[in-house]
């Protein structure tokens, strides 16, 4: 059972374009949203975080969109540049974290030039 | 240097062989988690545990062994590989404020 629905899989936006990468939860018990960007080879890093007490949350770049009644959120790259181009995934918990994170599937970003 | 060590960080083993993964953090954290990550499947956790000496199972833990008499290493152990467990496997932890940090990754292969 996939408690975390991510999309899409892969992804191809221009350099400057907006690539936004949607998620679905199903328990509503959680209430911690981080978004992890992980570089071939690399481990997954968190990249922004939202708990369901706001419905938006930008840190530089990069925007987190919650939307509480329909259990989405979605991360919003604004003028995505080549160096954005990894993959990211989706996660959900019961905050603080020391639960285990759900992840999604992942999203393969690839930004052009 | 502070953080989060995995090793081996490449590894080849034979189907029916006993493997040990290690992990070491640094930082003191409390909570220690293994995942693993194949293509189409994302990150599934495999184990976590709490604290030294608690260990739980996460969504797929048949075939893995976990221990935690120090704080500071989980290691993670196939008992007996099968292929279906060749992966990349991470391992990462956290104070309990939401963040995890994720070590550097290994790749296992079963032949």
């Amino acid at each position: 059972q996939q408690q975390v629905k991510q999309s899409p899989q892969s992804l191809i936006v221009q350099k400057g374009g907006i690539p936004i990468i949607n998620c679905a939860y199903e328990n509503t018990a959680f209430d911690y949203f981080p978004w992890y960007q992980q570089f071939p080879g690399k481990g997954p890093a968190l990249l922004i975080a939202i708990r369901p007490d706001v419905s938006e949350k930008k840190e530089g770049r990069f925007t987190i969109s919650f939307n509480k009644s329909a259990k989405q959120f979605s991360l919003h790259i604004m003028d995505s540049q080549p160096g954005d181009s990894a993959t990211y995934f989706c996660a959900a918990s019961v905050y603080p974290g020391n639960t285990p994170l759900v992840f999604g599937k992942g999203t393969r970003l690839s930004v052009i030039a | 240097d502070a953080g989060i060590t995995q090793s081996p960080r490449y590894k080849i083993t034979e189907t029916g062989r006993q493997v040990t993964l290690m992990c070491h953090q640094t930082w003191s954290h409390s909570y220690m988690f293994w995942y693993r990550q194949d293509l189409g499947h994302g990150l599934r956790l495999i184990y976590y545990s709490a604290a030294a000496d608690i260990t739980d199972k996460g969504e797929v833990p048949d075939g893995y062994v976990v221990s935690r008499s120090k704080t500071e290493n989980f290691p993670l152990t196939l008992e007996s590989a099968t292929r279906s467990q060749t992966s990349v496997y991470f391992c990462a932890s956290t104070s309990g404020q939401a963040e995890q940090y994720f070590g550097p990754g290994t790749r296992l292969t079963v032949t």
